[in-house]
């Protein structure tokens, strides 16, 4: 079946730190992969994506690279601020199944940003 | 961009009782939204897909009659807990694809509470 294993929280940073989240994944076929980002009070927004193998989705400095041999997507950030301290989503989405166009999520990281 | 709202943000009610969750497309038109529950610490589950002009499909091990789900029109989605309980006590996250292929927007999402 299909699912997401996300590291697991809290993550605490101080500024201009490195970031890493870990992210694998389990599915049949060529799904595509996402990083959604929730700040406080908000509704989930995508960070950055990747549809097929090898490719590197980049956001606002944060990255990642959509890696089939490892089944990984790692979210990567070589200097944090403070307004990127918020809840981190790793996501999938089948290329195949009957609910096209559904998302399965890791359980978030909550990532605290220090000045 | 497209926005997805949520109403109530927040709901508090006495056990028993139904309580409806609205799920919007506010500048975009959707025949398709997903409705998503999430437990403390825990990732997104998606509960079922709502279509506009058919029947909901629910995700094996949703019960239809409890969480009633009806696509009014092509911008609005509801959700129903009828004779709610506390264990039915959650964050429920509504979206709608959108914004590029493969993409969602996602709402606020509602918290629920069932004393």
């Amino acid at each position: 079946g299909n699912s997401v294993t996300q590291m697991e929280g809290p993550v605490t940073l101080s500024e201009e730190a490195f970031l890493t989240i870990n992210c694998t994944y389990t599915a049949t076929g060529y799904p595509s992969l996402f990083w959604y980002v929730q700040y406080p009070g908000e509704g989930l927004q995508l960070l950055l994506k990747a549809t097929k193998a090898d490719d590197k989705g980049s956001n606002k400095g944060f990255e990642a690279t959509y890696r089939k041999e490892t089944t990984s997507f790692h979210l990567e950030k070589g200097s944090v601020q403070v307004s990127d301290s918020a809840v981190y989503f790793c996501a999938l989405q089948p290329d195949r199944g009957s609910t096209l166009g559904r998302l399965y999520f890791g359980r978030g990281t909550q990532l605290t940003v220090w000045p | 961009g497209a926005v997805v709202s949520q109403h109530p943000s927040r709901v508090i009610c006495k056990s028993g009782t139904s309580v409806k969750i609205e799920c919007r497309s506010l500048d975009f038109q959707a025949t398709t939204m997903f409705w998503y529950r999430q437990f403390p610490k825990q990732s997104l589950m998606l509960m079922a897909t709502s279509n506009e002009g058919s029947k909901a499909t629910y995700e094996q091990g949703v019960e239809k009659d409890k969480f009633l789900i009806n696509h009014a029109s092509l911008t609005l989605s509801t959700l129903t807990v009828t004779s709610a309980h506390p264990e039915d006590s959650s964050f429920y996250i509504c979206s709608a694809p959108g914004g590029g292929p493969r993409e969602q927007f996602f709402g606020p999402g509602t918290r629920l509470t069932v004393l």
